[in-house]
């Protein structure tokens, strides 16, 4: 079975300064694929970036990168330079192949508060 | 513009009654999903469907049924054996399954309150 874990309910970070969102996963599926999302308030899913099992470097998409370490099976939002507008819900998610082939799986999400 | 269209955005039900939800992709996409969310919750998958004709149970599909006659179409219908079906729905899909740098592209979403 596969499994997203988000394991920080909330996270707080000044304006200006980083911030890390952890993400781990299980699957025992050689070939997936993981998405960062960001839900603000008005319920719609940005998506912000993805990593697929294969890819050698670390995606990377503006402000948002995300810390593959594929052995550890983790694979962490970090967002630098935070804005007000970042303030929202983040989603982990992955997607298999295998017996769960399209499925796609989220995490419980982290929400976000970013002050002034 | 191609994109995924939920409807309707606001839906009371009551108890007793089933609903359907509809979902309706232009994206010519071959997966489709749909998800719960409870507040402040993460997204529950109910189910999916990666061609026309087929479907997979996800994580939480007691009480809720789908079809998926045309590639574009995936409808879901809250039945009245769904005993807490307040929620948020979203529905989304994937370009094509395997492919490399996918992004999943939601709707809108719908919320359902059984009144």
């Amino acid at each position: 079975a596969q499994k997203i874990t988000q394991t920080q309910p909330g996270m707080f970070v000044q304006e200006k300064e980083a911030v890390t969102l952890d993400c781990t996963y299980d699957t025992s599926d050689p070939s997936y694929g993981l998405f960062w999302y960001k839900q603000p308030s008005s319920g719609e899913m940005i998506f912000l970036i993805y990593q697929g099992s294969y890819d050698q470097q670390n995606a990377t998409e503006g402000r948002y990168s995300l810390n593959f370490q594929k052995a550890r099976k983790s694979a962490n939002l970090v967002i630098s330079a935070s804005q007000l507008g970042d303030s929202a819900m983040y989603f982990c998610a992955m997607s298999t192949g295998g017996t769960s082939y399209g499925k796609l799986t989220f995490g419980q999400g982290t929400i976000l508060t970013v002050h002034p | 513009d191609g994109g995924i269209t939920q409807s309707p955005k606001y839906l009371f039900r009551k108890e007793g009654q089933n609903v359907t939800l509809s979902c309706e992709q232009n994206l010519n996409h071959d997966a489709m999903y749909w998800y719960r969310q409870d507040p402040g919750q993460g997204l529950r998958l109910i189910y999916y469907s990666q061609i026309v004709n087929d479907f997979q149970k996800g994580d939480i599909a007691e009480g809720y049924s789908v079809s998926r006659e045309k590639k574009e179409s995936f409808p879901l219908t809250v039945t009245s054996a769904q005993k807490n079906p307040t929620a948020f729905y979203l529905c989304a899909s994937i370009p094509r399954l395997g492919a490399s740098g996918n992004t999943i592209y939601f709707g809108e979403g719908s919320w359902l309150t059984v009144v």
